[in-house]
C-alpha cells in the first residue's frame, strides 16, 4: 500500500535559517509527488509538484527514489512561509483507480 | 469567486442524523474530489468523480455517500452520523480524470462537528 510519512509534526526556525521539511514515500510504481501548503486562513493549494522541478517561493524538493524521499528546502526562511506543509502522493491505478495520499502534515513556525 | 466552493462553512449536529455538504468545482473543472481532515487521521481521501461518475474510491464508509450532478456540483452525504465523523470535509477539483497528472484545487471546507 502507499503511503506518504511526513515525521515532523511542527518545525521551528528562525527568519533566514536553512529549512528542510521531510516527506518519504512507500510506493511500488513511479511516483509524482506534490507539496501543498496552507498559509493561515487560507486555503489548500499547491506549492510544487515533482514534474515539473521548478521553485516556487524560493521552495525546492528533489525525488530521492534510492532513499524514497521527496523533502522540501529552501535556503532561507522568510515569516511568510509559516504555514502548514503536506505533502502528497498522487497514487497509482489500484483497480483501475488513483488513490490520493497526503502526508499528515508539518507546521512550520519562522520566528522573526 | 471563480474557485471552489464549499457550503455550509459550519454544521453542527447530533448523531444518527444525516447531513449533506455541497461543493461546485471551479469553472471548467469536471473532476471533483473528497477528503475528510481529522485531528488523529490527517487528511484522507474518501472520493472523487469525473464528469458525473465516479472515478476513485478511498476510506469511505458505506455510512457515507456522494455523487456529482450535471452541473458539476458535488454533494457528500453523511448518515448515521457518530461522534468520530467530527472533521473538516474538503473538496477539490481539476480540470482532468487523471489524479497523478492533474492539480488539485480545493476548497475552503465544511467544519462538520457531531454531539
Amino acid at each position: 500500500a502507499q503511503r506518504v510519512t511526513q515525521p515532523e509534526k511542527l518545525l521551528s526556525v528562525f527568519k533566514g535559517a536553512p529549512v528542510e521539511l521531510k516527506c518519504n514515500y512507500s510506493y511500488s510504481g513511479s511516483p509524482e509527488l506534490f507539496w501543498y501548503v496552507q498559509y493561515s486562513r487560507q486555503r489548500l493549494q499547491l506549492l510544487l509538484r515533482h514534474i515539473s522541478r521548478e521553485s516556487i517561493k524560493g521552495f525546492t524538493a528533489d525525488l530521492n527514489k534510492g532513499e524514497t524521499s521527496f523533502h522540501l528546502k529552501k535556503p532561507f526562511a522568510q515569516e511568510e512561509d509559516s504555514a502548514m506543509y503536506y505533502c502528497a502522493l498522487p497514487g497509482g491505478p489500484t483497480g483501475g483507480s488513483y488513490i490520493p495520499t497526503f502526508g499528515r502534515g508539518t507546521s512550520l513556525i519562522v520566528h522573526p | 469567486d471563480s474557485g471552489v466552493t464549499q457550503t455550509p462553512k459550519h454544521l453542527i449536529t447530533a448523531t444518527g442524523q444525516r447531513v449533506t455538504l455541497r461543493c461546485s468545482p471551479r469553472s471548467g473543472d469536471l473532476s471533483v474530489y473528497w477528503y475528510q481532515q481529522s485531528l488523529d487521521q490527517g487528511l484522507q481521501f474518501l472520493i472523487q468523480y469525473y464528469n458525473g461518475e465516479e472515478r476513485a474510491k478511498g476510506n469511505i464508509l458505506e455510512r457515507f455517500s456522494a455523487q456529482q450532478f450535471p452541473d458539476l456540483h458535488s454533494e457528500l452525504n453523511l448518515s448515521s452520523l457518530e461522534l468520530g465523523d467530527s472533521a473538516l470535509y474538503f473538496c477539490a477539483s481539476s480540470v482532468g480524470a487523471s489524479v497523478g497528472e492533474e492539480t488539485q484545487y480545493f476548497g475552503p471546507g465544511t467544519r462538520l462537528l457531531v454531539l
